[in-house]
């Protein structure tokens, strides 16, 4: 069974930029869930993606997107960098056929805005 | 959306028993009470979760009071590797199995 996997590692953006980061999710696991994580903080949901929608958002503006694909993967896209922007970017899966009661994070991807 | 308080830190001697605390007084009839803890350089990681009776799995233990204002997460034996930030969260079905994470609470393992 294949973990939740992100990519890039590690990415460094400018102010204005716009960046995408990339999220496999765990073998048999429909649903995509985004957190930003910033330093010392613990994890805030942004938004879970299910069936390739948006199935529900945290407060954050619409320059933070995503998309689901059929194979449930999915992308996180934020737009107009900000210098805040800066965090550990993070997603998780999980299955609604298990009602949803754990969620797989993978290893996040390092965000840093300057 | 449902708050829980835990302390900030706490610490423990390597295998012996901890208990981690976590009040949430205002938690609904339909709310989960979940348990994930992040080690350090890595996503958060499903512990145990739990609705009213007490649940164990190979991990550890959740206790939840009678009346659902608290619970305590058991880890039976510490280790150095369950050093980590422990977060209590409580998850309502109905609204899409998102998790509000708090501060949590940092847990050192002294060998």
């Amino acid at each position: 069974e294949t973990g939740v996997t992100q990519s890039p590692t590690h990415l460094i953006k400018t102010r204005g930029q716009q960046v995408t980061l990339r999220c496999s999710s765990q073998s048999g696991h429909n649903t995509v869930s985004w957190y930003q994580q910033a330093l010392g903080q613990g994890p805030q949901f942004i938004f879970q993606y299910y069936r390739e929608e948006e199935n529900g958002r945290g407060n954050f503006p619409p320059r933070f997107s995503g998309l689901q694909f059929p194979n449930y993967s999915s992308e996180l896209n934020v737009n107009a960098l900000e210098l805040d922007d800066s965090a550990l970017y993070l997603c998780a899966s999980s299955s609604r056929d298990r009602g949803l009661s754990e969620q797989y994070f993978g290893p996040g991807t390092r965000l840093t805005v300057t | 959306d449902a708050k829980t308080t835990q302390p900030n830190s706490m610490e423990s001697n390597e295998e012996e028993p901890v208990h981690l605390p976590c009040n949430h007084s205002t938690i609904s009839g339909t709310d989960y009470i979940h348990w994930y803890r992040q080690l350090p350089s890595q996503g958060p990681e499903y512990v145990i979760h739990g609705l009213t009776s007490n649940v164990n799995n190979r991990m550890a233990s959740l206790a939840i009071a009678e009346d659902r204002k608290s619970s305590t997460l058991i880890l039976h034996r510490a280790t150095l590797r369950d050093a980590a930030v422990y977060y209590c969260i409580l998850r309502d079905n109905n609204q899409g199995g998102k998790l509000i994470f708090g501060q949590g609470t940092e847990l050192s393992v002294k060998p």
